[in-house]
Parts: C-alpha cells; sequence; structure tokens
C-alpha cells in the first residue's frame, strides 16, 4: 500500500514570492506520482505528473516538481507566485505500470494563499 | 467535451434518507472512481470500477453502494444516510493503462441532518 504525507497544512506567501509545497510518499513499488490544484469549489485539476524519466517535471502556470527517489520526496516549486494561485494543493500516488487500476492515494492537501 | 459531469451538485437530507450521485464521463475511460474530500483528510476512495461490469471497495466504502450502468455512468447510492456521510463527493475517470491521470467531475456538496 502507498501513502502520502503533505508536510505544511496551510503555506502563506506574498505575492512574487517563491514557494516551495512539500509532499513525501512511501511505497514498497515503483510509483506515478501527482500534483493536483483546487481552486474554491471546483474540482481538481492536474498541475502535473511524473511517470518516468527526467526527474524535474514542469507542469502548468509556471510550476514545477522535483522527483527524489532516495528521499521519496516529490516537491511542488514554483519561483514567483500570483494571486490566482490561491487555491489547495494535492499531491498524489498510484502503482506505476497500471496494476492498481490508477487508485489514487492523496494527500491531506496544502492550502497556499497569496497575499498582495 | 463535457469531461466528467455529476449531478446534482448540491443536497441536503435528513438522516435515514436515501439517494443517488449520477456521475458521467464522455471520454470514453474504461475506470471510474468516486471519491470523498473532508477537511485536512484529503480524497479518500469510497469504490471503484475497472472497467464496465467490474466494481470493487475502496479505502472507505460503508454505508455506499454503486452500479456501473453502462461504460459511461458510475452512480453511488447511499441507501440510509448518516451526518457522518455530510462531505463533498467527486467522481473521476482514466484510462490506467494510458492517461495515468484522473479527470475529475465539479463535485456534489452533500449535507445530512
Amino acid at each position: 500500500a502507498q501513502s502520502v504525507t503533505q508536510l505544511d497544512s496551510q503555506v502563506p506567501v506574498f505575492e512574487e514570492a517563491p514557494v516551495e509545497l512539500r509532499c513525501n510518499y512511501s511505497s514498497s513499488v515503483s510509483v506515478y506520482l501527482f500534483w493536483y490544484v483546487q481552486y474554491p469549489n471546483q474540482g481538481l485539476q492536474l498541475l502535473l505528473k511524473y511517470l518516468s524519466g527526467s526527474t524535474l517535471v514542469k507542469g502548468i502556470n509556471g510550476f514545477e516538481a522535483e522527483f527524489n527517489k532516495s528521499q521519496t520526496s516529490f516537491h511542488l516549486r514554483k519561483p514567483s507566485v500570483h494571486i490566482s494561485d490561491t487555491a489547495e494543493y494535492f499531491c498524489a500516488v498510484t502503482m506505476a505500470g497500471g496494476t492498481s487500476y490508477g487508485k489514487l492515494t492523496f494527500g491531506q492537501g496544502t492550502i497556499l494563499t497569496v497575499h498582495p | 467535451n463535457a469531461g466528467v459531469t455529476q449531478t446534482p451538485k448540491f443536497q441536503v437530507l435528513k438522516t435515514g434518507q436515501s439517494m443517488t450521485l449520477q456521475c458521467a464521463q464522455d471520454m470514453n475511460h474504461n475506470s471510474m472512481y468516486w471519491y470523498r474530500q473532508d477537511p485536512g483528510m484529503g480524497l479518500r476512495l469510497i469504490y471503484y470500477s475497472a472497467s464496465e461490469g467490474t466494481t470493487d471497495k475502496g479505502e472507505v466504502p460503508n454505508g455506499y453502494n454503486v452500479s456501473r450502468l453502462n461504460k459511461r455512468e458510475f452512480s453511488l447510492r447511499l441507501e440510509s444516510a448518516a451526518p457522518s456521510q455530510t462531505s463533498v463527493y467527486f467522481c473521476a475517470s482514466t484510462d490506467p493503462g494510458t492517461r495515468h491521470e484522473q479527470y475529475f467531475g465539479p463535485g456534489t456538496r452533500l449535507t445530512v441532518t
């Protein structure tokens, strides 16, 4: 079984500052990793995913994440945030290869609040 | 493409009432999922359907039943609602062998009083 821990439940930051949202995972098998964003009163939207290959993954809206297998981490970063990035962010994991039928295990979520 | 649609958007039930949440996807995906979202707990899998004609329990199945009506539709039923089922419910779909990421509906906000 997999588990995901998002290390910060809330992250306040000022506009144009850099931000890092931390995610650690636990699994005995190879995994695929995802970051989703949820804007207020909406569903979840995929930001980026790591399947294989380069450990630095670029996503939408200027976000990127780095897969670190030795530290079992997949931290999300953005060099300069905007007010519109205010949302809740979820890290998720599934077993690689599709053998888990795509079932996702989610972290608890991190609320990013960008202040002017 | 509408993607994943869910009805209703909002619902208030009294304890003991029943209801069915509807979900449909138009992306020809094989697999569909139901999650519930509670503050500070992320999303937890209730049931999933790996393919048409199959369903299986997820992490929190108690108090729920599902039906995979056809490839497009996957419904979630609460037979006797309880206040502990107050939550936001999300349906999602994917093709695990090709897409990997899931596509989510807009959610149903359910309150049980």
